[in-house]
Order: structure tokens, then C-alpha cells, then sequence
């Protein structure tokens, strides 16, 4: 039978413009979260981390914003590069379990 | 420092036939956890090794196992191959847990036909 593969939400932007990504998270006892750069035939690559204890972090051209109160994460992208294009996944943590927990992913296209 | 690496890259099994994955942590980092990658799930996650136990485990059946060594390197073991096990096996290897940052490998594309 036809296998059905989850739907990507997708995301395109314009060279050089900014790009934000979003991902919501259900465990309110998630306390760390990660976001990951995937490229086609490759592993997941670590961007960036935050903890609950923070509400901003920054990195080189990236940004990871928690707003807890609403379970809501974004990785925004200062201007995005053709090299940005790839599926970008995050991840949270909480709970005992100490096992990371991926969100779906969001496809990120950068057209020239 | 070199990245987690994972061997083979590439794999093509028959269907009730068993395979081992393995896995090279960064240096000195101590946990190894594997995680399933598919067009369908998505990535979940199959267990966690640190200094040689097991510490924590998803929901799969018990067909898959791992084991971690004294020099923290892991295998995975998927025994009794089925049509669906045909996925990306990705290792992330972490410094003490995953909650310090968990760095992947490039993974093993296994195919079971």
C-alpha cells in the first residue's frame, strides 16, 4: 500500500532575508530544548541550545526563543543563506525520562 | 576532535535476517543513544546507553537491542527483519545526557526487502 509520510510544514524565503521557525511542545516539564539543521542524507547537525531557566539565546546568525507560557520555540535565522536550506528540527527534553522528544520538522528553502 | 561516527553507512538486509549497527561516540563523551528515522515517524527514539547500562528505553518491540563497551563505543542489534524496520539509524552521542548538548552521526540507511 502507499506509505504516508508526515507533512512537512514548509517554509520559503528570500536570500538574505531573516527566517523564524516554529515549534510547539506539549510536556510542561520539558526544561531543554535543541534545534537541528538536517540536509538530505545526513544526520541531524546541532545548532543551538536553551534551557527553561532562559528565554533567549544567541549564536552565530542564529536565535532560539522559549516562551514557556504558551509551549512555543522559535529559531529565527539572520540572513538566510543558500546553505540554510534544509529540514530543521526541534527537540525537547524533560520529565525523568531524560530522552530527547523531535518534533515534526519544518522544511526551510531559501530561493536566490 | 573527530564527530560521533557510525558504520556502515549503507545497509541491505533480507526480511527475518538479523543486523548490528555500530557506533563511535566523540571522545570522551559517555552516553550513546539511538534513534529511528523514518519518512512516517518521524525520529524516535530506541535507548540510551551510559557506562555500559542501559538507561533509558522507548517504546520498541524487544527485537532491537544495544550494548555499549567499556570505551563507550554502541551497537544496535535489530533481529527477526521486517519490511518496516527499513529506516535511517542515526547514534547521538552526548557528554554525560543528552540535556549537555547531543551531537548525531551521519546514521546507517538500512533497507530490508
Amino acid at each position: 500500500g502507499e506509505s504516508v509520510g508526515l507533512h512537512l510544514p514548509t517554509l520559503s524565503v528570500q536570500e538574505g532575508d531573516n527566517s523564524i521557525i516554529n515549534c510547539a511542545y506539549s510536556n510542561s516539564a520539558s526544561d531543554y530544548f535543541i534545534w537541528y539543521k538536517q540536509e538530505s542524507g545526513k544526520g541531524p547537525q546541532f545548532i543551538i541550545d536553551i534551557r527553561s531557566n532562559m528565554d533567549k539565546r544567541q549564536g552565530q546568525r542564529v536565535t532560539v526563543l522559549l516562551n514557556k507560557t504558551v509551549k512555543h520555540l522559535s529559531l529565527q535565522i539572520a540572513a538566510t543563506q543558500p546553505g540554510d536550506s534544509a529540514v530543521y528540527f526541534c527537540a525537547e527534553m524533560g520529565g525523568s525520562a531524560r530522552q530527547l522528544t523531535f518534533g515534526s520538522g519544518t522544511q526551510l528553502t531559501v530561493l536566490p | 576532535k573527530a564527530g560521533v561516527t557510525q558504520t556502515p553507512r549503507y545497509l541491505i538486509k533480507t526480511r527475518g535476517q538479523q543486523v548490528t549497527l555500530s557506533c563511535s561516540p566523540i571522545s570522551g563523551h559517555r552516553s550513546v543513544s539511538w534513534y529511528q528515522q523514518t519518512p512516517g515517524q518521524g525520529l524516535q527514539f530506541l535507548f540510551e546507553y551510559f557506562s555500559e547500562t542501559q538507561r533509558n528505553k522507548g517504546n520498541f518491540p524487544g527485537r532491537f537491542s544495544g550494548r555499549q563497551f567499556s570505551n563507550s563505543r554502541s551497537e544496535m542489534n535489530v533481529s527477526t527483519l521486517e519490511l518496516g524496520d527499513s529506516a535511517l539509524y542515526l547514534c547521538a552521542s552526548s557528554l554525560e545526557a543528552a540535556d549537555r548538548g547531543a551531537f548525531f552521526g551521519q546514521g546507517t540507511r538500512l533497507t530490508v526487502v
